[in-house]
C-alpha cells in the first residue's frame, strides 16, 4: 500500500526564517509527487509536480526538491501570506492510473 | 477562466435526509474525481470518472453514497440516507494532464 508521511505536523516561523517541509513516501514506481497548498475553508491549489529524482522546481519563495524516498519543500525568507496547510500527494502504477494518495500535510504559520 | 465550480458551498440537514452535491469541472478536463477531507482521514478520494464514466469507485465508503456525470459539465455525489459521519467537507476536482485542480469544497454538516 502507497504510504505518503509529512513532517512536522505543524512549523511555527518567524518572517524571514528560511526552513523546509518533509515528505517521505513508499511507493512502487513513483509515478509524480504533487505538492499543494491549502488555505482554511478552501481547496487545495495546485503548486508542483516532481516526476524523477534530482528534480527541483521553484516558484517565488517555494522550491521543491525529490529524491527517492522524499520531497522537500523549502520555503526561503517567509512571508506571513505564506501561512497555509501544505500537501504533498503521489501518483503510482499500483493505484489506479490517475490516483493521488495524500499526505495529511504540515500546517504553516508564519508570524509578522 | 473559470476554475471548478461546486454548490452548494455549506449543506446542513438531518440524519436520514438525501443530500446532492453538485460539481462543474473546468471546460476541456477529461478526468473529474470526489474528494472527502476530514481531521481524522485527511483527503481520501471516494471515486473519479474519465470520459463521464466511473472508473474506480473503490473509495465510496458504502451504497448510501452514489455519484453520477450525465455530460462532461456536471457531476452530482449523492448520500442517502445521510448519517451524522458523513459530515466532513467534499471536494470536486479535475484534470487534463497528471494535476487535478480543485473546487472550493462543500461543507457538510448532518444533524
Amino acid at each position: 500500500e502507497d504510504q505518503v508521511t509529512q513532517s512536522p505536523e505543524a512549523l511555527r516561523l518567524q518572517e524571514g526564517e528560511s526552513s523546509s517541509l518533509n515528505c517521505s513516501y513508499t511507493v512502487s514506481g513513483l509515478r509524480g509527487l504533487f505538492w499543494y497548498r491549502q488555505d482554511p475553508g478552501k481547496g487545495p491549489e495546485f503548486l508542483f509536480t516532481l516526476y524523477s529524482a534530482g528534480e527541483e522546481k521553484e516558484k517565488e519563495r517555494l522550491k521543491a526538491t525529490l529524491t527517492k524516498k522524499e520531497s522537500f519543500l523549502h520555503i526561503t525568507a517567509p512571508k506571513p501570506e505564506d501561512s497555509a496547510t501544505y500537501l504533498c500527494a503521489v501518483q503510482a502504477p499500483s493505484g489506479s492510473a490517475r490516483q493521488l494518495t495524500f499526505g495529511s500535510g504540515t500546517q504553516l504559520t508564519v508570524l509578522p | 477562466d473559470a476554475g471548478v465550480i461546486q454548490s452548494p458551498r455549506h449543506e446542513v440537514t438531518e440524519m436520514g435526509q438525501e443530500v446532492t452535491l453538485r460539481c462543474k469541472p473546468i471546460s476541456g478536463h477529461d478526468y473529474l474525481f470526489w474528494y472527502r477531507q476530514t481531521m481524522m482521514r485527511g483527503l481520501e478520494l471516494l471515486i473519479y470518472f474519465n470520459n463521464n464514466v466511473p472508473i474506480d469507485d473503490s473509495g465510496m465508503p458504502e451504497d448510501r453514497f452514489s455519484a453520477k456525470m450525465p455530460n462532461a459539465s456536471f457531476s452530482t455525489l449523492k448520500i442517502q440516507p445521510s448519517e451524522p459521519r458523513d459530515s466532513a467537507v467534499y471536494f470536486c476536482a479535475s484534470s487534463l494532464a497528471r494535476e487535478q485542480y480543485f473546487g472550493p469544497g462543500t461543507r457538510l454538516t448532518v444533524t
